[in-house]
């Protein structure tokens, strides 16, 4: 089975700085159908998870364009460009039926 | 709008049984895969199982086959997650959540949750 490996496991960057999450697969993410199918979600404080980013680089509905994906194969990364207090929350990359640990990330 | 209305908290002695349920509208119900994800208290997310509510094919991770059930009847556009006999180790909050896309499996809309708690 697949493991997503996210690091680092905690992030606390100032408002206005940019800030990365790393994720990396065991095995290759690209499908025989020619998508790769990553997903990033963030659990913000007592919500449930909500979708920001698809198939590695396609923001969902309503995500702000400062939150960006990027990656090919195994080697993945969620970005957001200029860290906003509502950006706190937990990161998860997710392939298929596997969740990376989890990434929490506080704004100072 | 899709909407995914999950039941209620629910509290429960060990070998207990229960079922819970999500309700999906907004959508078509029955042409998206149904999944159940588990988050024990201050932990992250597990990938129990999925259902494709169309033709009931159903999918089981390894670590949940044999311990759930879950279940769909597109007739009321609600899928379930059941247990025949609770253990305290199934204490958590389980969210329900669509696939994106009809034939993968990753998830886009999820429900608020139910939590399970299960105590003598």
């Amino acid at each position: 089975d697949f493991v997503m490996t996210q690091t680092p496991l905690s992030l606390s960057v100032t408002p206005g700085q940019p800030a990365s999450i790393s994720c990396k697969s065991s095995q290759s993410l690209e499908h025989s159908d020619g998508k790769t199918y990553l997903y990033w979600y963030v659990q913000k404080p007592g919500q449930s998870p909500q979708l920001l980013i698809y198939e590695v680089s396609s923001r969902f509905s309503g995500v702000p364009d400062r939150i960006s994906g990027s990656g090919s194969g195994t080697d993945f990364t969620l970005e957001i460009s200029r860290v906003e207090a509502e950006d706190v929350g937990v990161y998860y990359c997710m392939q298929g039926r596997t969740f990376g640990q989890g990434t929490k990330v506080e704004v100072k | 709008e899709v909407q995914l209305v999950q039941s209620g908290a629910e509290v429960k002695k060990p070998g207990e049984s229960l079922k819970i349920s999500c309700k999906g509208s907004g959508y078509s119900f029955t042409n998206y895969w149904i999944g159940w994800v588990r988050q024990m208290p201050g932990k992250g997310l597990e990938w129990m199982g999925i259902i494709y509510p169309g033709d009931s094919d159903t999918r089981y991770s390894p670590s949940f086959q044999g311990q759930v059930t879950i279940s769909a009847d597109k007739s009321i556009s609600t899928a379930y997650l059941q247990w025949r006999s609770l253990k305290a180790s199934d204490t958590a909050m389980y969210y329900c959540a669509k696939s994106r896309e009809s034939d993968s499996w990753p998830f886009d809309y999820w429900g608020r949750g139910t939590l399970v708690t299960v105590s003598s």
